[in-house]
């Protein structure tokens, strides 16, 4: 699979602040998916982008495809605590072959109240 | 729905034993896939099936095997358990045409070999 470098690693964070992380790769994409994943369960799609150039909101999240189809990033606006958890950037190559995806180690985000 | 369902949500396992993990969707999808989920990694794809009776082997797919004799059901082979093979393993599920492919991922196994 293809390397994906997601950063940062991990946020600390006090409620109400600003969040961004980004994702970048050697290789293009066609599609750029932003997962979250909370303790014990799978990774849920916030949001999917499938243009480069595209931006995107869900709410208080915001996310880019990158106009060289190799990076992505994730604004997260106004954060809460229920924002904690591991975000997952994954690039996706769609062919006939199939289309998996490939993720990023993810970056864990704390909120203190 | 359902969404993607997985079974057993917990197993421990000897070295050398041989399981089943079973997977299943109710949304008609036509695209399943297995990952598995080190800790502090992303996840990699072991396994993958573009519609019944079609799989194929994705980044990771040694010591796995799969059947999809079903649109509903992908189970993961584990044939002879080893200590390497401890992760969490996600089923995912998607329809794709060619223009869209959304996987939703079910809850996870999470499988310790000893």
């Amino acid at each position: 699979g293809q390397q994906l470098n997601q950063s940062p690693q991990s946020m600390f964070i006090q409620e109400g602040e600003d969040v961004s992380m980004n994702c970048t790769s050697s290789s293009i994409f066609n599609t750029w998916l932003w997962y979250k994943q909370e303790p014990g369960e799978g990774p849920v799609l916030l949001i999917a982008l499938y243009k480069a150039g595209e931006l995107t909101s869900n709410g208080r999240l915001t996310a880019q495809f990158g106009i060289t189809r190799k990076d992505s990033f994730l604004n997260i606006s106004a954060s809460i605590p229920s924002d904690v958890g591991i975000y997952f950037c994954a690039g996706q190559l769609r062919s006939n072959s199939g289309y998996a995806l490939n993720f990023g180690k993810g970056t864990s985000l704390l909120v203190t109240p | 729905n359902a969404g993607v369902t997985q079974t057993p949500k917990f197993r421990i396992l000897k070295i050398g034993q041989s399981m089943t993990l079973q997977c299943a969707q109710d949304m008609n999808h036509n695209y399943m896939y297995w990952y598995r989920q080190d800790p502090g990694m992303g996840l990699k794809l072991i396994y993958y099936s573009v519609g019944a009776g079609i799989t194929d082997k994705g980044e990771v797919p040694n010591g796995y095997n799969v059947s999809r004799s079903t649109t509903e059901d992908f189970p993961l082979r584990l044939e002879l358990a080893a200590p390497s093979q401890t992760s969490v393993y996600f089923c995912a599920s998607s329809y794709s045409n060619l223009a869209v492919d959304t996987q939703y991922f079910g809850p996870g196994t999470r499988l310790t070999v000893l």
